[in-house]
């Protein structure tokens, strides 16, 4: 059964800092996902990571994958508060369904 | 724009009474799936649909059914909703195989449950 494990569950970072999540998975897969969701709304797709050293970038955010370490992260540039939010990475099998790690819940403060 | 499309977005019903959601998409995905997010929780996988063929998850519950009458649409069946299953319910569409790509997600339909 593939496990996906999120840390830190919950981080509380002031404006214009930097941090990373970290996305560990258990069994092989070369194709991982990142995600926002703000409070009760929807999820919002990030990234697509999809080989081995896979690095995409998208303002403040930038995420990579590591798929030898089974790992993934999501560092966070200068921090503002609009990114406050929960951030969920999810890792594909070959069957095709996801399985999602718990969840960051992201607060900047200014 | 394409897009995947959730009725209602906001569903009140009563302990035992049946419920359907209805979630439609435009992006001519051919896989279709139903997740289950309780509060502060992932979103749980119930099963999904590869073209016609359904796919349940092990461990769904037989109260929750499915519906893919079409490409377009896909229902959820709560045969007899508990107070358990008060959550937001997601549809996500993604293209499948060989080149499958990210899912992309409806706005959900909030579910209560009284």
């Amino acid at each position: 059964e593939l496990k996906v494990e999120q840390n830190p569950l919950f981080l509380s970072m002031q404006e214009g800092k930097n941090y990373t999540i970290y996305c560990n998975y258990s069994t092989t897969s070369d194709r991982l996902y990142w995600y926002r969701q703000d409070p009760g709304k929807s999820l919002e797709s990030l990234f697509v990571l999809l080989s081995n050293g896979a690095v995409k970038q998208e303002g403040r955010l930038m995420a990579s994958l590591d798929t030898k370490a089974r790992l993934s992260t999501l560092h966070i540039t200068a921090a503002v508060h609009d990114l406050s939010a929960t951030y969920f990475c999810a890792v594909e099998t070959n069957a095709g369904k996801s399985t999602f790690g718990d969840g960051t819940t992201l607060t900047v403060k200014p | 724009d394409a897009m995947v499309i959730q009725n209602p977005r906001y569903q009140v019903t009563q302990f035992g009474k049946p419920v359907t959601l209805s979630c439609s998409q435009t992006l001519n995905h051919n896989v279709m799936y139903w997740y289950q997010q309780k509060s502060s929780q992932a979103p749980k996988l119930l099963f999904h649909y590869y073209d016609k063929d359904f796919n349940n998850e092990a461990d769904t519950p037989d109260n929750f059914q499915s519906r893919r009458p079409n490409t377009s649409f896909c229902f959820l069946d709560i045969r007899s909703p508990g107070l358990g299953d008060a959550a937001m319910y997601l549809c996500a569409t993604s293209r499948g195989a060989p080149r499958r790509a990210e899912q992309y997600f409806g706005p959900g339909t909030r579910l209560t449950v009284t």
